[in-house]
C-alpha cells in the first residue's frame, strides 16, 4: 500500500518569506496527490491537488510540484502571511486503497 | 452546499458510556469515511461506505465500535462502550470517488473522562 510522509513536523517562517513544506511517497502507481490545510479547531480543506501526468500546478499563491522520479511532492506558499498558519496534509492515492494522508506539518508564522 | 455536517461539536461523557456521532455528507457523494485524529498517530481512516455499502472497516479499532449508513444523506459511528482512549477529533467526509479529493466536516471533539 501507500505510504505517505511529511519531511518535518514544524516549519517557522517569516512573514512574507515564501514558504515550502515538503512530502514523499513510496507507491509508484499513485496517480494522484493532495494538499490538505488545517486550521486550529476545523476540518482539513483542500488546496490544490495535481495529478501525475503534471509536475507542477498554480493556484492562487500556491504551487504544488511533483517529481516522480523521487516520489516527492512540495508545496510552496509565496509571501506567507498570518492566516497561513495551520497544519498543511499532503495525501496521495490512486489504486484500491483509496487516499493515505501524511502526519502533517505545522507551519508557524514569525511576524 | 453546506458541506459535509458533523455533530455534534464537542462531546464530553464518561466512561463507560454510549456515544453516537453524526454526519451529513454531500448531496451527491457517494464515498464516505470516517476519520479519527490524534496527535500521535495523524489521522486514521476507520470505515469506508460506497454507496451507503460498508466496503472497508480494517480501520474501526475493535467491538465497540460501529458505523451504519443507512441512507446516502445520514451516518453514524457508534462507541459502546466508551473508553478514555477513545478520546480524539473524529471526521466525516465524502466525495464522490474513493480516489480523489475528500470534503472533510468541521468534525467532533470526543472527551471521555
Amino acid at each position: 500500500g501507500e505510504s505517505v510522509g511529511l519531511h518535518l513536523p514544524t516549519l517557522s517562517v517569516q512573514e512574507g518569506d515564501n514558504s515550502i513544506i515538503n512530502c514523499a511517497y513510496s507507491n509508484s502507481a499513485s496517480d494522484y496527490f493532495i494538499w490538505y490545510k488545517q486550521e486550529s479547531g476545523k476540518g482539513p480543506q483542500f488546496i490544490i491537488d495535481i495529478r501525475s501526468n503534471m509536475d507542477k500546478r498554480q493556484g492562487q499563491r500556491v504551487t504544488v510540484l511533483l517529481n516522480k522520479t523521487v516520489k516527492h511532492l512540495s508545496l510552496q506558499i509565496a509571501a506567507t502571511q498570518p492566516g497561513d498558519s495551520a497544519v498543511y496534509f499532503c495525501a496521495g492515492g490512486g489504486g484500491a486503497d483509496g487516499l493515505t494522508f501524511g502526519k502533517g506539518t505545522h507551519l508557524i508564522i514569525q511576524p | 452546499d453546506a458541506g459535509v455536517i458533523q455533530s455534534p461539536r464537542h462531546e464530553v461523557t464518561e466512561m463507560g458510556q454510549e456515544v453516537t456521532l453524526r454526519c451529513k455528507p454531500i448531496s451527491g457523494h457517494n464515498s464516505l469515511f470516517w476519520y479519527r485524529q490524534t496527535m500521535m498517530r495523524g489521522l486514521e481512516l476507520l470505515i469506508y461506505f460506497n454507496n451507503n455499502v460498508p466496503i472497508d472497516d480494517s480501520g474501526m479499532p475493535e467491538d465497540r465500535f460501529s458505523a451504519k449508513m443507512p441512507n446516502a444523506s445520514f451516518s453514524t459511528l457508534k462507541i459502546q462502550p466508551s473508553e478514555p482512549r477513545d478520546s480524539a477529533v473524529y471526521f466525516c467526509a465524502s466525495s464522490w470517488d474513493r480516489n480523489y479529493g475528500y470534503t472533510f466536516g468541521s468534525g467532533t471533539r470526543l472527551t471521555v473522562v
